[in-house]
C-alpha cells in the first residue's frame, strides 16, 4: 500500500538556524500537504501543494514539490520557539481524498 | 464557527467497557473522518464517511464501528475496550469539492486511557 515518509525524526535547531524536512511517498501524489501540531494539540493544516515542482512560501517557511511528484520537503528559516511542535506531510491515496500521513518530524528549538 | 468539535476531552475506560465518542462540524463539509494517533507516531485512519449515508474501513478498523448521523456528526463506538485502544482519537472533516482545498480540519482531540 501506499507508504509516506518522512526525515528526519526528530530534529534540535538551535533558534536562528535553517533546516529543511523531507517528505517521500512510494507512489506519485495528485498532491500534498502539510500539517503542523503543537506539543498536546491537533494537526493544523498548513499548505497543499498540486503541481509538480511547484513552491509556496509562508513567511519563514517554504515548501517545495518534488518533479515526479513523489516527495516534498519544508524549509525553515531563521528557526523560532514558535517553530516548535510536529510537521506532518499527508498524501491522498489514489481512491476518494483519504491522506496518509507520514510519521513527522517532531522540531525542538534550543533557545 | 466552531469547527470541528470532539466530546469527550477526556476518558478513562475499563477493559470490556463500552463507549461512543462524538464528532460534529458546522462547516457543511462533505467528509468526515476519525484517526488515532500513539506516542510518537503519525496519524492512522480507522474509518471515514465520505458523505453522509455512506462509511468505509481505512487502516486500522479492528475494534471499532462508527456512524454518520447525518452531514454535521460522525461518531465513533468501541464496542468492548482493549489497552491497545489507548490512544488520542482525532476527527477531521474537508469538502473535496468547489472550495479549492482538500485540507483538513481537525478537532481538538479524545485522549483515552483503557486500563
Amino acid at each position: 500500500g501506499q507508504q509516506v515518509m518522512q526525515i528526519p525524526q526528530y530534529q534540535h535547531v538551535q533558534e536562528g538556524e535553517d533546516f529543511t524536512t523531507y517528505c517521500n511517498s512510494s507512489t506519485t501524489l495528485s498532491n500534498i500537504q502539510w500539517y503542523k501540531q503543537r506539543p498536546g494539540g491537533h494537526p493544523v493544516f498548513l499548505i497543499q501543494l498540486v503541481k509538480s515542482g511547484e513552491v509556496k512560501k509562508q513567511k519563514r517557511l517554504t515548501f517545495q514539490f518534488g518533479e515526479a511528484k513523489k516527495n516534498s520537503s519544508l524549509h525553515i528559516t531563521a528557526t523560532q520557539t514558535t517553530d516548535v511542535g510536529t510537521y506532518f506531510c499527508a498524501g491522498p491515496k489514489a481512491a476518494g481524498n483519504k491522506l496518509t500521513f507520514g510519521g513527522g518530524t517532531r522540531v525542538l528549538v534550543k533557545p | 464557527n466552531a469547527g470541528v468539535t470532539q466530546t469527550p476531552k477526556f476518558q478513562v475506560l475499563k477493559t470490556g467497557q463500552s463507549m461512543t465518542l462524538q464528532c460534529a462540524q458546522d462547516m457543511n463539509h462533505n467528509s468526515m473522518y476519525w484517526y488515532r494517533q500513539d506516542p510518537g507516531m503519525g496519524l492512522r485512519l480507522i474509518y471515514y464517511s465520505a458523505s453522509e449515508g455512506t462509511t468505509d474501513k481505512g487502516e486500522v478498523p479492528n475494534g471499532y464501528n462508527v456512524s454518520r448521523l447525518n452531514k454535521r456528526e460522525f461518531s465513533l463506538r468501541l464496542e468492548s475496550a482493549a489497552p491497545s485502544q489507548t490512544s488520542v482519537y482525532f476527527c477531521a472533516s474537508t469538502s473535496p469539492q468547489g472550495t479549492g482545498s482538500y485540507g483538513y480540519t481537525f478537532g481538538s482531540g479524545t485522549r483515552l486511557t483503557v486500563v
